[in-house]
């Protein structure tokens, strides 16, 4: 079993709606969780970091964390067509500085 | 501020080449990572180095080696390339800051897409 669960779609939604990623993992020291976006042919960029718990919100994209489930979420409100990129979730504990998880992405297109 | 650079961007190899892949940082981080991206795999750590002149092996390092001669450049290797290593290689760089501010985070290269026939 794999330390991080992505569903890797693909999720086609159309302009304007709210879109709900998620992975789970099983590691219960993660502390870090991050959100990166990959638009095709391109390199993952970071899109929202969280430390422990709780919720981040940044313009249109919320990331939230529910450690007692072992689950992450990304919300992107109001979504664009510039949206549609793969997303990727990403983890580390607080003992490994250079060790981080990575889910294998969710691809998501938002229809105009 | 180029951030993660990668050369080249795209290269076909024959089964048994040999070929050096490139990445440059000039963020000063002190940790480098080789990753390859495959469908439906996802990133996969092939190598990592924690500072100038140390490496250490990832995931898969089978079939790569790698060196970091200066801190702003590490170098992933393939000595006899076979159609297995048919990928997308990413390089990533971090820092060493324990704060939750979000700058230990990794930064990611374009990408170098190999093809091995």
């Amino acid at each position: 079993q794999k330390e991080v669960e992505q569903d890797p779609g693909p999720l086609s939604v159309p302009e304007g709606a709210i879109v709900s990623l998620n992975c789970t993992y099983s590691n219960s020291a993660f502390q870090y969780f991050m959100w990166y976006r990959q638009y095709s042919r391109k390199g993952p960029e970071l899109l929202m970091y969280t430390y422990s718990s709780g919720n981040k919100e940044d313009g249109r994209f919320t990331a939230q964390v529910d450690k007692s489930s072992k689950y992450i979420s990304l919300f992107i409100r109001d979504s664009q067509p510039s949206d549609s990129a793969t997303y990727l979730c990403a983890m580390r504990t607080i003992y490994n500085f250079n060790k981080f998880y990575f889910g294998s992405g969710t691809k998501l297109n938002v229809k105009p | 501020n180029a951030g993660v650079t990668q050369t080249p961007k795209f290269r076909v190899l024959k089964t048994g080449q040999s070929m050096t892949l490139l990445c440059a940082q000039d963020m000063n981080h002190e940790y480098m990572y080789w990753y390859r991206q495959d469908p439906g795999m996802g990133l996969r750590l092939i190598h990592y180095s924690v500072g100038e002149g140390t490496t250490a092996k990832g995931e898969v390092p089978d079939g790569y080696n790698v060196s970091r001669l200066k801190k702003q450049n590490f170098l992933l290797g393939l000595e006899s390339a076979a159609p297995s290593q048919t990928s997308v290689y990413f390089c990533a760089s971090s820092s060493t800051s324990s704060g939750t501010s979000g700058t230990d985070t990794q930064y990611f290269g374009p990408g170098t897409r190999l093809t091995v026939l």
